[in-house]
C-alpha cells in the first residue's frame, strides 16, 4: 500500500495568482498521476508525473498553465498557475505501484479562486 | 480522453436490497476495471477490481460482472446497507493511468 500526503488540504485564492500543491509518499512508486475533480463529479486526468523528466499532459491541459515537478520517487507538486474562478475544484495525487496496479489517492487539495 | 460510461448518476436502495452500477467501454486495449468507492471529503478508495480474462469477481458483498464481447461491467452490491451510501466510479486502463466514469451517487436507507 501507499500513503499520501497531499498538501494545502485546501485554500482560497485571488485569481491571477499561483498555487503550488504538494504529494509526500511514503514509499517509492513508479507512476504518479494529477487528477482533477469538480465538486459532484468525476475524476479527470491532467497529467503523468514522471520522474526527472517532463510531465506528460492530458488533451485541454498544458504545462504553461498546469506546472508539474518530480524530482524523485516520492514527491511530486502540482501548480495551478495564473488562476481564474474557473480552476476552482479538487486537485488529487495519485500513486501506483505498477501498470495495472490499485491507484492510491491522496485527500485532494480543494482550491477556491475569488 | 477515452471514454468510461457509467450509469445511473444516482441510485436509491433501500437496506438489504442489491445495487447495481453499469459501465461501457469502447477501448478494446483497457485491461484493467477497478471500482472506486469515494466518501464526501476523501479520495477514492479501491473497492474491486477486475482483468478481462475472468467473468466474475467476487470480494464479500460486492461482484463485479464482465462481459468481454459487449464491453461491459457491473458492480452488484448484495445486501446493501447504510454504510454503503457514498459515490461509486468504475475505471479502466491499458497500463497507464486510471480512465473515470462519471460516478454514481449510492443512496441505502434504512
Amino acid at each position: 500500500s501507499a500513503v499520501i500526503s497531499q498538501k494545502p488540504s485546501r485554500d482560497i485564492c485571488q485569481r491571477g495568482t499561483s498555487l503550488t500543491i504538494q504529494c509526500q509518499v511514503d514509499s517509492q512508486v513508479t507512476m504518479m498521476f494529477w487528477y482533477r475533480q469538480q465538486p459532484g463529479q468525476s475524476l479527470t486526468l491532467i497529467a503523468t508525473a514522471n520522474q526527472g523528466s517532463e510531465a506528460t499532459y492530458e488533451s485541454g491541459f498544458v504545462i504553461d498553465k498546469f506546472p508539474i515537478s518530480r524530482p524523485n520517487l516520492t514527491f511530486s507538486t502540482l501548480t495551478v498557475s495564473n488562476m481564474s474562478p474557473e480552476d476552482s475544484s479538487i486537485y488529487l495525487c495519485s500513486v501506483q505501484q505498477g501498470q495495472n496496479t490499485e491507484a492510491f489517492f491522496g485527500q485532494g487539495t480543494r482550491l477556491t479562486v475569488v | 480522453q477515452q471514454q468510461v460510461k457509467q450509469s445511473p448518476q444516482s441510485l436509491i436502495v433501500q437496506k438489504g436490497g442489491i445495487s447495481i452500477i453499469n459501465c461501457a467501454y469502447e477501448n478494446t486495449a483497457f485491461d484493467y476495471f477497478p471500482w472506486y468507492q469515494q466518501f464526501p471529503g476523501k479520495g477514492p478508495a479501491l473497492l474491486i477490481a477486475i482483468r478481462p480474462d475472468v467473468s466474475e469477481k467476487k470480494e464479500g458483498r460486492f461482484t463485479i460482472s464482465f462481459n468481454k464481447s459487449a464491453k461491459q461491467f457491473s458492480l452488484h452490491i448484495m445486501d446493501s446497507q447504510p454504510g454503503d451510501s457514498a459515490t461509486y466510479f468504475c475505471a479502466a486502463s491499458a497500463g497507464t493511468a486510471l480512465i473515470f466514469g462519471k460516478g454514481t451517487t449510492l443512496s441505502v436507507s434504512s
